[in-house]
């Protein structure tokens, strides 16, 4: 379809491991979000990007965070050794550009679970 | 320091009434507010937008105002049905603080019985 495609839609994995989550932007959206979501709880900002750079990393909650995206498109959001404490659903958005004035378009998460 | 507040976490309401969503906000200048549905397992849907010189903004049975002086916005959902049923979020811009992403609110969760 045209949406935001985020992969894997479930990720289980040993408290330690490292993970990687995909998100696949609608095309010719410029600006990309990350948020996370735990269970009954609102969207926490992690960081966006306009094009490839990220002006705002203020969200990311500690250095085993890291995101990247490359060529103005697919990002990948890191996690390095994983802490029960990362289990939430990462949802990822895309709009036209960056600013209140553009709605945001959301893939349906990946839902993190730390054991 | 900043926070978005959405009133009651859960709202029950009969079919046919009009629901009212609250979202107040504190330490934000916004110059967007939006608001997005969201049901369970999925990702959030935008619905309306409405700028700060904007006192009303309608769609549908859908109608959301913005008060800059009361730092609130109230979301109005008019003869609800069952399907309306959902979470929905306030979410708004950081004018001033030159950037261009949006701070969400946790959400208030609507259920409309029949």
């Amino acid at each position: 379809g045209a949406g935001v495609s985020q992969s894997p839609s479930n990720k289980v994995t040993e408290k330690g491991k490292d993970v990687e989550l995909r998100c696949d932007p609608i095309s010719g959206h410029t600006a990309l979000y990350w948020y996370r979501q735990s269970l009954g709880q609102g969207l926490e900002f992690l960081i966006y990007f306009q094009g490839n750079s990220a002006p705002d990393k203020s969200g990311l909650p500690s250095d085993r965070f890291s995101a990247e995206r490359t060529g103005g498109s697919v990002s990948t959001l890191t996690i390095q050794r994983t802490q029960q404490e990362d289990s939430a659903v990462y949802l990822c958005a895309s709009s036209l550009e960056a600013g209140g004035n553009q709605p945001q378009h959301f893939g349906d998460g990946t839902r993190l679970s730390i054991l | 320091s900043q926070k978005i507040e959405q009133n009651s976490e859960a709202l029950n309401i009969q079919e046919g009434k009009t629901a009212t969503l609250t979202c107040n906000y504190t330490n934000y200048s916004p110059a967007y507010l939006q608001w997005y549905r969201q049901d369970p397992g999925r990702g959030p849907v935008f619905l309306l937008l409405i700028r700060e010189n904007e006192k009303e903004k309608r769609k549908e049975r859908l109608k959301v105002t913005f008060d800059t002086t009361l730092k609130q916005s109230l979301f109005h959902i008019t003869a609800s049905q069952p399907a309306d049923s959902a979470t929905y979020l306030c979410a708004l811009d950081k004018k001033g603080y030159n950037n261009n992403d949006m701070r969400f609110g946790a959400g208030t969760r609507l259920t409309v019985k029949p």
